[in-house]
């Protein structure tokens, strides 16, 4: 079953734009995932943020975490075309199962 | 360090037929797991391996089986293919803290399946 679920479903922007991906959860989580994957590969594991934990930055993403709310958001500033990819959100609720949601396609043209 | 390593990268069954897919996660990575990805469906978990013992299951029927290895290498078996197995079959391996939690997952680059 989908524990993430991510908006938008597809996103287009330019190169150098901001783009914004959010996630919603529904039960009580250890920590959250964010994962990229370029067409038909493998799922690249971008940044993790603890169920303490507020916001993180790394390089260009900035990941943010309420858990009032269940949500997650993943910015990725200054948007280049190697960014395009599906992007995914995960949560680990006990100690070992990673659930995803089904992602957001992100199209960045030149 | 080496990635975590799935062969074969495709493969191509029939129906009825079955199969076995491997994969060698990243060395000192006990837990390992596996996940079918359809475009209809998404990223389903299918279960957990972690010191030989299955930990977790996804909600797979029972044409679907695995196993751990020793040396953490995992396998896992589709009896009785159905057009609808037809999937990238995706690995992860995880190292495991103190307290268990696993940590983040790699990923191998997955197995494309097609059942005819």
């Amino acid at each position: 079953s989908q524990q993430g679920e991510e908006d938008p479903q597809a996103l287009s922007i330019q190169e150098g734009e901001n783009a914004t991906m959010n996630c919603s959860y529904k039960t009580s989580i250890n920590n959250l995932q964010w994962y990229r994957q370029n067409s038909g590969r493998g799922l690249v594991h971008l940044i993790l943020i603890r169920s303490n934990e507020r916001e993180k930055h790394s390089g260009r993403l900035r990941v943010t975490l309420d858990t009032s709310k269940k949500s997650s958001s993943l910015l990725i500033t200054a948007s280049r075309a190697a960014d395009t990819a599906s992007y995914f959100c995960a949560t680990r609720e006990g100690y070992s199962t990673l659930t995803f949601g089904k992602g957001t396609m992100l199209l960045v043209s030149p | 360090k080496a990635g975590v390593t799935q062969t074969p990268r495709y493969l191509i069954k029939t129906r009825g037929q079955q199969v076995t897919l491997s994969c060698s996660p990243i060395s000192g990575h006990r837990s390992v797991s596996w996940y079918q990805q359809t475009p209809g469906q998404g990223l389903q978990f299918l279960f957990e391996y972690f010191s030989e013992t299955q930990r977790n299951k996804g909600n797979f029927p029972g044409r679907f089986s695995g196993r751990q290895f020793s040396n953490s290498r995992s396998e896992m078996n589709v009896s009785t293919l159905e057009l609808g197995d037809s999937a990238l079959y995706l690995c992860a391996s995880s190292r495991q803290l103190t307290g268990g939690v696993n940590t983040e997952a790699f990923f191998g680059q997955g197995t494309r399946l097609t059942v005819v």
